[in-house]
């Protein structure tokens, strides 16, 4: 069965420690994994796409990484406004345009 | 800019109303999906359409029903709202066949009383 495990479910950062966020996945036959950013109460925001193993990808503080197991979203720098949920999806092989998400990680960045 | 909008932000209704949940997007994208969003579950499917009047199962379709009668828009209908259906609903849209970003509404929680 497809699956996306994301970790840890909640990380606390002060504001200028790095850190890492955990995508890991088993599907049959990736062919793209995305990665949102969720503010509360409301819809999730695009952030990356990644299509293949060692593919890396770059917005202001945050950098995503793919392995073939799975997928890192760094963070460098943060400040208290990249406080939000990030949320990990996947497509899977086959025709369907449908995608599995996890379950989210929620991120707090004190000043 | 890709724009999603759901018809309501906030709604409240009756076990055992009919509701119904507006989606348009004016990207001209030929896919669309419903899903629900609840604490620990994460966002499951309930069904999504790839082209007018078609119309496929997610994860969780039943007690819902859906209709896409032009390209644009895509509702989601409670046939009998229950207080297990309240929830944050979320609509989203992408391009065509292959590997596309999904481009999300701002949601609707609904509250069944």
């Amino acid at each position: 069965e497809d699956q996306v495990t994301q970790s840890p479910e909640a990380l606390r950062l002060q504001e200028g420690e790095s850190s890492s966020l955990n995508c890991s996945y088993t599907v049959s036959g990736l062919r793209g994994l995305f990665w949102y950013r969720q503010d509360p109460g409301k819809g999730p925001e695009f952030l990356f796409t990644l299509y293949s193993a060692g593919e890396e990808k770059e917005k202001e503080r945050l950098k995503a990484t793919l392995t073939k197991k799975e997928s890192f979203l760094h963070i460098t720098a943060p400040k208290p406004e990249d406080s939000a949920t990030y949320l990990c999806a996947v497509q899977a092989g086959g025709a369907t345009n449908k995608l599995i998400f996890g379950t989210g990680t929620l991120l707090a960045v004190q000043p | 800019d890709v724009k999603v909008t759901q018809s309501s932000r906030y709604l409240v209704k009756r076990t055992g109303e009919k509701v119904f949940l507006e989606c348009v997007q004016d990207m001209d994208h030929e896919n669309m999906f419903w899903y629900r969003q609840d604490p620990g579950l994460g966002l499951r499917l309930i069904y999504f359409s790839y082209d007018v009047k078609m119309k496929e199962k997610g994860d969780i379709p039943e007690g819902y029903s859906v209709s896409r009668e032009k390209k644009e828009r895509f509702s989601l209908i409670l046939e009998s709202a229950s207080t297990n259906q309240t929830s944050m609903y979320l609509c989203a849209s992408s391009p065509g066949t292959g590997v596309f970003e999904q481009y999300f509404g701002p949601g609707t929680r609904l509250t069944v009383t």
